[in-house]
């Protein structure tokens, strides 16, 4: 079974600084498999990137993901402040694994 | 747009079942391409896939849950259920419905989630 591992755990950074989180692989994975959510606090995940790198309909392009194997990473290149919330990746092999997740806080 | 909406008991005794339905706005359950899936995230914790099921009815199921878990469908009401039994204390979490993209398997759409609490 694949472990997904997310990195950091916390993230803390200002409005308007670039935000890369990671997700590491315990195995090579397939990247049509990769997807990133944000869930704020008392709501429900919203996914915002499918396949490691496509984003889900509405998402602001300020939004990528990135990687293949073993690495995916998703960036914020310019926070805003609706945007501090937590991060989870996930996977398909050979069901649907979620890490642990990262959460974007204001430093 | 789809639209999700848990309902279900929120408070339910250690070893009794614990029974959720998600009804799915419009005709959307009947979509080729789809299935209908329950998460689950404890309190303060990480997101925990527990199955989902085809509009045909074929589940699939998160191996450390199977011995307790049951999803069914029924399509003339536009809902889909959980059920799991033999529940403990650290089954008390969030529950969400979503409907998975079956080509690369993401969760498009959420419900808003309801919590249940395990507990005498």
């Amino acid at each position: 079974e694949i472990v997904l591992t997310q990195s950091p755990g916390t993230l803390s950074l200002s409005p308007g600084e670039r935000a890369t989180l990671s997700c590491r692989a315990s195995q090579t994975v397939s990247d049509t498999f990769l997807a990133w959510y944000q869930q704020k606090p008392g709501q429900a995940p919203r996914l915002l990137v499918y396949g490691a790198s496509n984003r889900a309909t509405a998402i602001p392009d300020r939004f990528s993901g990135s990687g293949s194997g073993t690495d995916f990473t998703l960036t914020i290149s310019r926070l805003e402040p609706e945007d501090f919330a937590v991060y989870y990746c996930q996977q398909y092999d050979p069901f649907p694994i979620f890490g642990g997740g990262t959460q974007v806080e204001i430093k | 747009q789809l639209q999700l909406q848990e309902s279900g008991s929120r408070l339910v005794k250690p070893s009794q079942t614990l029974s959720l339905t998600c009804v799915v706005s419009g005709n959307f359950i009947n979509s080729v391409g789809y299935s209908w899936s329950w998460i689950r995230q404890p309190p303060g914790k990480g997101l925990e896939w527990i199955g989902y099921i085809y509009h045909t009815g074929s589940t699939y199921y998160n191996p450390s849950l199977k011995s307790r878990v049951n999803i069914a469908v029924d399509k003339s009401k536009n809902q889909f259920s959980l059920r799991l039994n033999s529940v403990t204390a650290a089954d008390t979490a969030v529950y969400y419905c979503a409907r998975v993209e079956m080509v690369q398997v993401y969760f498009d759409f959420w419900g808003q989630g309801i919590l249940v609490t395990v507990s005498s």
